[in-house]
């Protein structure tokens, strides 16, 4: 079983549609999270840390889920510019490595 | 400030031949990571340093990639004799700490011939 494991996709989506990612992980020794967006054959790039109380960022809202080992990302009113593959990352536990999901492809569509 | 840089940025090498792949982090970042990457796959971890110390080299894979970190600063990735599946993005992250989010570089592609 994968340490990090997302549902690769692809989200294909209208402009203006609201979805969410959902990520699970294993170890429950991880102690921070966070989403990262890659757009095709770029680097990662961060795009937000996951709060244990949720947190947002604009149209984006991440949650997480202790508990049930589950992380969660809300994207609201889709644009073309949010097509990228969105990359779940878990961090800590005995190793405190960034540990990274192999990531779901959103597609949002005009 | 300057963000992760990595050098080069392509490298197109003939097999058998060794190379070395150099991250610079974000300055006063602690910790620093490798990752390759190959065409449509995700992020497979290489190795990580917190200062000049690599606690998990789990992820390298084999005896010829060898990584180093100097004066918790640059770190350079090394691989020798390399072969055709060697080939892949090779990224670079740093952070403050462990357990702070990381920023990446743009990556080094490699092309193995």
């Amino acid at each position: 079983r994968k340490e990090v494991e997302q549902d690769p996709g692809p989200f294909n989506v209208p402009e203006g549609a609201t979805v969410a990612f959902n990520c699970t992980y294993s170890n429950s020794a991880s102690q921070s999270f966070f989403w990262y967006r890659q757009d095709c054959r770029k680097e990662p790039k961060l795009l937000m840390s996951v709060y244990s109380s949720g947190n947002e960022d604009g149209r984006f809202t991440a949650q997480l889920n202790r508990a049930s080992q589950y992380i969660s990302l809300l994207i609201r009113d889709s644009k073309l510019s949010d097509s990228a593959t969105y990359l779940c990352v878990t961090l800590g536990g005995a190793t405190n490595k960034l540990i990274f999901g192999t990531g779901t492809l959103l597609a949002v569509q005009p | 400030g300057a963000g992760v840089s990595q050098s080069p940025s392509n490298k197109v090498t003939e097999k058998g031949k060794d190379v070395e792949l150099r991250c610079d982090p974000i300055s006063g970042h602690t910790a620093l990571y490798w990752y390759r990457q190959s065409l449509g796959q995700g992020l497979e971890f290489l190795i990580y340093f917190q200062g000049n110390s690599a606690p998990d080299k789990s992820g390298l894979p084999s005896d010829r990639f060898s990584a180093e970190r100097t004066g918790g600063s640059v770190s350079t990735l090394t691989i020798q004799r390399t072969q055709q599946e060697d080939s892949a993005v090779y990224l670079c992250a740093s952070s403050w700490t462990m357990n702070t989010e990381a920023f990446f570089g743009q990556g080094t592609r490699l092309t193995v011939v």
